[in-house]
């Protein structure tokens, strides 16, 4: 079975300082790992994507995102936020073979001035 | 190219109304799918399709039928709406060969606000 948990429902940054958002994920075989982001009444955006190559995978608009295998995490970072990040951001896994996507929750990132 | 289009973009039904919600890609995409949006719940996955011809189920397919007769559509069916089926719709596609781009990475249509009264 797979599944996805976003550690934080809610993160608020600061302009300017960095962004951690935490997901973890359970997967009995190789997963593909994907962030997406969603602003507010708007569809859904691909940031990056893991497929079992490089461990640090880099998106775009300054995101990237480390596949720590023995922690089972793949947590979405960015040194410097922006006002334009604010909006809801989620973890997908999938399994080779089993065709069905799962989504975490979602974090809904909140950045202040 | 249009990617992913949704139609309608906003719908109110009456409890037990049918409609079917459209889904068109124009990227030659072999996998195809539908999700619900929830508040606090995530995307959780409808149906999906891997080509046409071939659907099967995702998470919470109660209530929902399918059908992919082409590559390019894939409409979602409410045979007799409820009031829990009020949610926001989003359909999505991507490839399902690796060597065809970017492995299993998901197109967004803009999606269908879904209103049961």
């Amino acid at each position: 079975a797979q599944s996805v948990t976003q550690l934080d429902s809610h993160v608020s940054v600061s302009e300017g300082t960095p962004v951690l958002l935490r997901c973890n994920y359970s997967s009995s075989y190789s997963p593909s790992l994907f962030w997406y982001v969603q602003h507010p009444n708007k569809g859904l955006q691909l940031l990056l994507k893991y497929t079992s190559a490089a461990t640090l995978v880099k998106g775009i608009n300054g995101f990237e995102a480390e596949f720590k295998k023995s922690e089972t995490s793949f947590h979405l970072t960015k040194p410097s936020a922006h006002m334009s990040d604010a909006a809801e951001y989620f973890c997908v896994v999938i399994t080779s073979g089993t065709y069905k996507y799962i989504f975490g929750t979602g974090t809904r990132l909140k950045v202040l001035a | 190219n249009a990617g992913v289009t949704q139609t309608p973009k906003f719908q109110v039904l009456k409890t037990g109304q049918s409609m079917t919600l459209q889904c068109a890609q124009d990227m030659n995409h072999e996998y195809m799918s539908w999700y619900r949006q929830d508040p606090g719940m995530g995307l959780r996955l409808i149906h999906y399709s891997v080509g046409a011809g071939i659907t099967d189920q995702g998470e919470v397919p109660n209530g929902y039928n399918v059908s992919r007769s082409t590559t390019e559509d894939f409409p979602l069916r409410l045979l007799s709406a409820a009031p829990s089926q009020t949610s926001v719709y989003f359909c999505a596609s991507s490839y399902s060969n690796p060597s065809a781009g970017v492995p299993w990475a998901q197109y967004f249509g803009p999606g269908t606000r879904l209103l049961v009264l």
